[in-house]
């Protein structure tokens, strides 16, 4: 069966630090990636997706990357962060025809 | 008009009645509708999803979609405390490819 890992489950950064999160994906193959974010009290945002390695679609104009150097890993970055940051990271995969997508368990992440 | 609405709630139902979600969508071509269930904290959930008009049943959880009138509906039978989460629907638009664009989502009360 497929696993999606995060980590860390949570972070607290000043305002312009670095950061760096990570997804791994176990048991699927060339899987679609995503990254959202989450704030609080708010809907799902899609930041990044990605159809293959080295593959990556921004949605949305800010100060975040994301990268894929393996099959089944996805990687979201920043060289300074911003207090409007701070909110729910959530990494996501889907594979096959109809697209269903499936949450890792997300990145709490507070900028302070 | 937001692409994909819901209400916000609370949406507030005693144990055991059945509990009625709706979600309501702008893009006449979407063909892909996914229901998510997120708890406090936690990660959204995938509990269901429907591609083509008529319901469709999980359990105790009946997708409808009706692509005449653009509204995908879930109901909760024999509600549970446990139900209680925000449920979050879910859409591909046309020319999405693999997008998911997620309604801001409704919270659900099962009341003992």
């Amino acid at each position: 069966s497929q696993t999606i890992h995060q980590w860390p489950a949570t972070l607290v950064q000043p305002v312009g630090s670095p950061l760096s999160l990570e997804c791994t994906v176990e048991g699927t193959s060339n899987p679609n990636l995503y990254w959202y974010r989450q704030a609080a009290g708010r809907g799902l945002q899609l930041l990044f997706y990605s159809v293959g390695i080295g593959q990556i679609s921004s949605e949305v104009p800010q100060n975040l990357s994301a990268s894929r150097p393996q099959d089944r890993q996805f990687i979201l970055s920043s060289k300074k962060l911003l207090l409007s940051d701070s909110g729910f990271y959530l990494c996501a995969w889907s594979a096959g025809h109809f697209n269903e997508q499936y949450f890792g368990p997300g990145t709490r992440l507070t900028v302070t | 008009q937001k692409e994909v609405e819901q209400n916000s709630g609370p949406l507030s139902v005693p144990e055991g009645a059945i509990a009625s979600l709706n979600c309501t969508y702008s893009d006449r071509g979407s063909q892909s509708f996914f229901w998510y269930r997120q708890y406090s904290g936690k990660s959204p959930e995938l509990i269901m999803s429907i591609y083509s008009n008529g319901d469709k049943e999980d359990g105790r959880f009946t997708a409808q979609l009706n692509k005449a009138s653009q509204y995908v509906s879930l109901l909760i039978r024999d509600s549970q405390p446990s139900d209680s989460a925000t449920y979050l629907c879910a859409v591909i638009l046309t020319g999405g490819g693999n997008k998911l664009t997620f309604g801001t989502g409704t919270q659900l009360k099962v009341e003992l």
